[in-house]
């Protein structure tokens, strides 16, 4: 089975800290991806990696970056905390094709005061 | 642009009801998917159909690909509380295939 997992399930923040959100995942996929997650907004694509060292904006890039140094981790980062990221954030993996089948960590409640 | 659309949004229903959640679209994808998400927990895949008027069974849950590929249902016999979450449709579109483009969502709710 698929494993994909999260450094943390809840994260409390301040405004203007730097958060870091990690991903990792075991089984040797191509692709990882983070979302965000909000009633009413549905999930929303933050950034894409599709190899290592390589990144792709997703629909809601600003405020985030992300790194991938190695295939099997993706990290998240909020530069500078705010308000408006209080949020769920998920990561997932797929391999590169047919289906592209993504594979869902549990998730990362950050809540920002 | 939300390119999936599904229906409805809420749906609230007793324990051994049926019902269909529908996701649909203009456009065409070359293979859909089914994710369940639970309070608190990432979306777990449930069914991908690739090929147009597909239909596959996973216990009481069937879920059938369109003839065009642009749309799908996913039907549920006698639910049961288990069944609650949130059921949310990706389609992997043919010319930009590495990302899904995920459906608005269906929030059922199953009482005993």
């Amino acid at each position: 089975d698929v494993k994909v997992t999260q450094s943390s399930r809840y994260l409390v923040k301040r405004t203007g800290e730097k958060v870091f959100l990690e991903c990792v995942q075991d089984m040797d996929h191509e692709n990882m991806f983070w979302y965000r997650q909000d009633p009413g907004l549905g999930l929303r694509l933050i950034y894409f990696s599709y190899d290592v060292k390589m990144k792709e904006k997703g629909d809601i890039p600003e405020g985030y970056s992300v790194s991938r140094e190695k295939k099997e981790r993706f990290s998240l980062i909020l530069e500078s905390a705010s308000t408006n990221q209080t949020s769920m954030y998920l990561c997932a993996s797929s391999l590169f094709g047919p289906t592209y089948e993504q594979y869902f960590g549990p998730g990362t409640r950050l809540t920002v005061t | 642009t939300q390119l999936l659309e599904q229906s409805p949004q809420f749906l609230s229903i007793q324990e051994g009801e049926n019902l269909t959640v529908y996701c649909n679209s203009s456009s065409v994808f070359s293979s859909l998917q089914w994710y369940r998400q639970e309070p608190g927990e990432g979306p777990v895949l449930l069914v991908t159909v690739v090929t147009g008027g597909e239909v596959k069974k996973l216990k009481r849950l069937t879920f059938q690909f369109g003839d065009a590929r642009k749309d799908s249902s996913l039907h549920i016999t006698a639910a049961q509380p288990g069944d609650t979450g949130l059921y949310l449709c990706a389609g992997a579109r043919s010319y930009n295939t590495d990302k899904l483009i995920f459906g608005t969502g269906t929030r059922l709710q199953v009482f005993p």
